[in-house]
C-alpha cells in the first residue's frame, strides 16, 4: 500500500527567507502524481504545486518549487522569499495511476512565517 | 461555478443523534470523496465514489454511510454520532478523464459531538 510521510510536524521561517518542507512516499508504481496543498487558517485546501512522476523536471510555481527525487521517493517543497501569508498547514499527497482513485495524504507540516 | 459546496459549516450534535453532511459539485466530476481531518492525522479517507450509484469504503468508514444517486451530490450520513466523530469533514471531487488532476475541496464542515 502507498504511504506518505511528512516528518516535520512544525516549522518556522523568517519573512523573506527560504524554507524546505520534506515529504517521502512509498509505492511500487512507476507512474504517479504528487501534490502539495496549503491549508491556511480558513481551512480551505489550496493546491500549491503538482508533479508528474514521469517528468524529470522539477515543477515550479512562482515562489514555490519542488525537489523531486524519484529513486529516493522524496518530494520536498521549497518556499522562497517567505511571506506572512504562507503561514499554513502544508500537506503532501500521492495519487497512483494503476486503477485506484485514492489520494493518499501525509500528516501535514504546520509552517509559521515570522515577521 | 460554485465548485464544491458543503453544508452545514458547523454543527453540534449529542451522542446518538443522526445527521447528514451535504456535498455538491457543479463540475460534472465523476470522482467524489469524503475525508476527515484530525490533529496530527492528516486527511483520512472515509468513503469515495467513482460515479453515480458506485461507492466504496476508504480508510475509516465505520460509523458513516454514503450514497450517490446523482453525479452532483454525495451526502455523508452519521447514523448514531459518537464523540470520536468530532472532526472537520471535507468533501472533494475530481475528473476521471484527467487522471493527474488535483482534487477540488469544499470549505469543510466542523462537527462537534458532545
Amino acid at each position: 500500500a502507498q504511504t506518505v510521510t511528512q516528518s516535520q510536524p512544525e516549522m518556522s521561517v523568517q519573512e523573506a527567507e527560504t524554507v524546505t518542507l520534506s515529504c517521502t512516499y512509498d509505492t511500487s508504481e512507476n507512474n504517479y502524481y504528487l501534490f502539495w496543498y496549503k491549508q491556511p487558517p480558513s481551512r480551505q485546501m489550496i493546491l500549491v504545486i503538482r508533479q508528474e512522476a514521469y517528468k524529470q523536471q522539477n515543477a515550479t510555481e512562482n515562489r514555490f518549487s519542488v525537489n523531486f527525487q524519484k529513486a529516493a521517493k522524496s518530494f520536498s517543497l521549497k518556499i522562497s522569499d517567505s511571506q506572512l501569508g504562507d503561514t499554513a498547514m502544508y500537506f503532501c499527497a500521492f495519487k497512483g495511476t494503476s486503477g485506484t482513485y485514492k489520494y493518499i495524504f501525509g500528516t501535514g507540516t504546520r509552517l509559521k512565517v515570522l515577521a | 461555478n460554485a465548485g464544491v459546496t458543503q453544508t452545514p459549516k458547523f454543527q453540534v450534535l449529542k451522542t446518538g443523534q443522526s445527521m447528514t453532511l451535504q456535498c455538491a459539485q457543479d463540475m460534472n466530476h465523476e470522482y467524489m470523496s469524503w475525508y476527515r481531518q484530525d490533529p496530527g492525522m492528516g486527511l483520512r479517507l472515509i468513503h469515495y465514489s467513482v460515479g453515480a450509484g458506485i461507492t466504496d469504503q476508504g480508510e475509516v468508514p465505520n460509523g458513516y454511510n454514503v450514497s450517490r444517486s446523482t453525479t452532483e451530490d454525495f451526502p455523508l450520513r452519521l447514523l448514531s454520532a459518537a464523540p470520536s466523530q468530532t472532526s472537520v469533514y471535507f468533501c472533494a471531487s475530481s475528473s476521471a478523464a484527467k487522471v493527474g488532476e488535483t482534487q477540488y475541496f469544499g470549505p469543510g464542515t466542523r462537527l462537534l459531538v458532545l
